[in-house]
């Protein structure tokens, strides 16, 4: 079975560019969350997105948003590009959006502004 | 809030040692679960155990285990008998139970990153 895929692996922005990261979840996983890692930190949470519809944001600015489609998949959108956005943005998926429900991890898209 | 302190931030053993990663964490939900994932290089988190709050029996799993504490707050990790392939970083989670319309704001640590040399 196919786990969590992310695309694209890496990416080279400048700043106040905009971004758009995609993630395909396990099939049959109807919950994604998006995970912001700075070189050195633990993942911080971004959103998380049941069903379609956004059930949790973490403490991030506007610039960022997501959307899920219908299959499932999602998108994570950052506008307005700064250095300090230069991370690891992992997608995790898992069968329902509860607290109880482990994560699957993709590998992650490697994001460097400059 | 709900936060997760890993104190640890590089441990190095020698092969075939036993080793013990620390996770304190705190939460004023009285539900809530723990989680442990390894970080290898490639950066895919991994998934290696779930606790929740209502059940504080130990668990084993290979040479891994795993010793829950809710008096001390900690959910600590062993690896017995080390070996070069569990050279990874490894993050504590905590995720609290948010009602009918939970979700999952899951809270991780910083992480410890466990060089095991052979």
């Amino acid at each position: 079975d196919a786990g969590v895929t992310q695309s694209p692996t890496h990416l080279i922005k400048t700043r106040g560019q905009h971004v758009t990261l995609r993630c395909s979840p396990i099939s049959g996983h109807k919950s994604v969350s998006w995970y912001q890692q700075v070189l050195g930190q633990g993942p911080q949470f971004i959103f998380q997105y049941y069903e379609k519809e956004e059930r949790g944001r973490g403490n991030f600015p506007d610039r960022f948003s997501a959307r899920q489609f219908p299959n499932y998949s999602s998108e994570l959108n950052v506008n307005a590009l700064l250095l300090g956005d230069s991370a690891l943005y992992l997608c995790a998926s898992s069968f329902r959006e509860t607290a109880y429900n482990e994560q699957f991890f993709g590998p992650g898209t490697r994001l460097t502004v400059l | 809030a709900q936060k997760v302190t890993q104190a640890q931030t590089e441990i190095s053993v020698v092969e075939k040692e036993d080793v013990t990663l620390d996770c304190v964490y705190e939460t004023r939900d009285t539900t809530y679960y723990l989680f442990w994932y390894k970080q290898p290089p490639s950066g895919e988190l991994v998934f290696l155990i779930r606790r929740n709050s209502f059940d504080e029996q130990n668990e084993i799993s290979g040479r891994y285990s795993w010793n829950f504490q809710k008096s001390t707050s900690s959910f600590n990790f062993t690896i017995t008998a080390s070996q070069v392939v569990d050279s990874a970083v490894y993050f504590c989670a905590l995720s609290e139970a948010r009602g009918s319309g939970g979700y999952q704001k899951v809270t991780f640590g910083t992480g410890t990153k466990l060089q095991v040399i052979p």
